[in-house]
């Protein structure tokens, strides 16, 4: 299984961007990244997925290197709610069943 | 939320003791999966499903067994629980994106103790 290096631990200051590293260089061409967090006390919950392009939504922008070996989950402004663990994971699009989750990244906001 | 619902949602338990944990999913959902969390380790993939009677293993698999009767069932039982299966278990479906990838709904959690 395709492994991700997060940082443990991150803070930032509320209204301003948080840019999340993820680095999985030994991505396969067939694997996708997914981003998922975790609130206190609560499952995870999908935040945003990538092959190749970079891509947004209403929550969150992924930003995928060229090499595919890195990516960069976005936070255009955090929030007190986006206080969560972060996780960037590595699905090959041919294992449908299995997300190994790895120990994410911590954010902190800070008011 | 996907009709997910976790069964029950805190237990205590003795060592030695079986206990059965139950998830339940209202939308014939085909793949199922538990996970076990502790800290420290993230979420750690302990068995799946990918249809009623199919059913694999994930990476701590050791010492818990699943079964799958129905597609709205799948069943987490630890035999004989002991201390180091205490957790918060979280059951999830994975569902099919408009791409064609598959995102993945948890459910709320249950709280095992085993004493």
């Amino acid at each position: 299984d395709a492994k991700t290096t997060q940082p443990n631990s991150m803070e930032s200051n509320e209204e301003e961007p948080v840019h999340l590293p993820c680095n999985h260089s030994t991505i396969s061409g067939t694997d996708y990244i997914h981003w998922y967090r975790q609130l206190p006390s609560q499952g995870p919950e999908y935040v945003i997925h990538g092959l190749t392009s970079n891509v947004n939504n209403r929550m969150a922008s992924l930003a995928i290197a060229e090499d595919r070996k890195s990516s960069t989950l976005i936070l255009h402004r955090a929030t007190l709610r986006d206080a969560a663990v972060y996780y960037c994971i590595l699905r090959d699009v041919g294992e449908t069943y299995k997300y190994i989750f790895g120990t994410g990244t911590r954010l902190k906001v800070l008011a | 939320d996907a009709g997910i619902t976790q069964s029950p949602r805190h237990k205590v338990t003795e060592t030695g003791t079986p206990v059965t944990l139950r998830c339940h999913q209202t939308e014939n959902h085909r793949y199922m999966y538990w996970y076990r969390q502790d800290p420290g380790h993230g979420l750690r993939l302990i068995h799946y499903s990918y249809g009623v009677k199919d059913t694999d293993k994930g990476e701590v698999s050791d010492g818990y067994s699943v079964s799958r009767s129905k597609t709205e069932d799948f069943l987490l039982t630890l035999e004989s629980a002991t201390s180091s299966q205490t957790s918060v278990y979280f059951c999830a479906i994975s569902v099919t994106g408009t791409s064609g990838t598959h995102e993945q709904f948890f459910g709320p959690g249950t709280r095992l103790t085993v004493l």
